[in-house]
């Protein structure tokens, strides 16, 4: 099945820096999400993408879907302390299937 | 509530019991989905059920997972015999259907002893 490359893995950054993360994919996607989950709390949906070229903000949270549409990129302006938790993007499989998540980007804000 | 809603959202259990787990989903929505969470680790998906077609096994890991749902409202998830290795958090998800965002609840962790 398609499968979801997210990097990096982990960052380790200094409140008020920008962020900057992706997902790749080795096979078309036509949509894109990006998920965040904090310690002991499920994923909550922050943005999703339905077109290739698309850039969606949400407050701080910036989301683009890349042209080619294997990738997507999640960009954080002037982070913060509770921006900390996993960030996992997801697309449908394929046709009317579930989604396929990555494996996230672990996100700690150092304040 | 308007969410998804699990229960319990902490469960231990002694290696061999079996266990259920419940999820309630967000009402309308025709799509529920399950999820296993190892520490650490994404999502695995095992399970999910779209309106009344028959459900796409195909994520479950062993004959000791199975799970029902009612129409389109509560949906459980059953380990029988568990095994230490089962120790994780399962998440429930629903959606309007397949391929839309969907939506999660804050899980059961489950601890096997």
């Amino acid at each position: 099945g398609q499968q979801l490359n997210q990097s990096p893995q982990s960052m380790f950054i200094q409140e008020g820096e920008d962020v900057s993360m992706n997902c790749t994919s080795s096979s078309i996607f036509n949509t894109w999400l990006w998920y965040k989950q904090e310690p002991g709390e499920g994923p909550v949906l922050l943005i999703a993408l339905y077109k290739a070229g698309e850039l969606t903000s949400n407050g701080r949270l910036t989301a683009q879907f890349g042209i080619t549409r294997k990738d997507s990129f999640l960009n954080i302006s002037a982070s913060i302390p509770s921006d900390v938790g996993i960030y996992f993007c997801a697309g449908p499989n394929s046709g009317n299937t579930p989604l396929v998540f990555g494996k996230g980007t672990r996100l700690s804000v150092i304040a | 509530g308007a969410g998804v809603s699990q229960s319990p959202s902490n469960k231990v259990t002694e290696k061999g019991k079996d266990v259920e787990l419940r999820c309630d989903p967000i009402s309308g929505h025709t799509a529920l989905y399950w999820y296993r969470q190892r520490l650490g680790q994404g999502l695995e998906f095992l399970i999910y059920f779209q309106g009344n077609s028959a459900p796409d096994k195909s994520g479950l890991p062993s004959d000791r997972f199975s799970a029902e749902r009612t129409g389109e409202s509560v949906s459980t998830l059953t380990i029988q015999r568990t095994q230490q290795e089962d120790s994780a958090v399962y998440l429930c998800a629903s959606s309007l259907s397949t391929n839309q965002p969907q939506h999660f609840g804050d899980g059961t962790r489950l601890s096997i002893l």
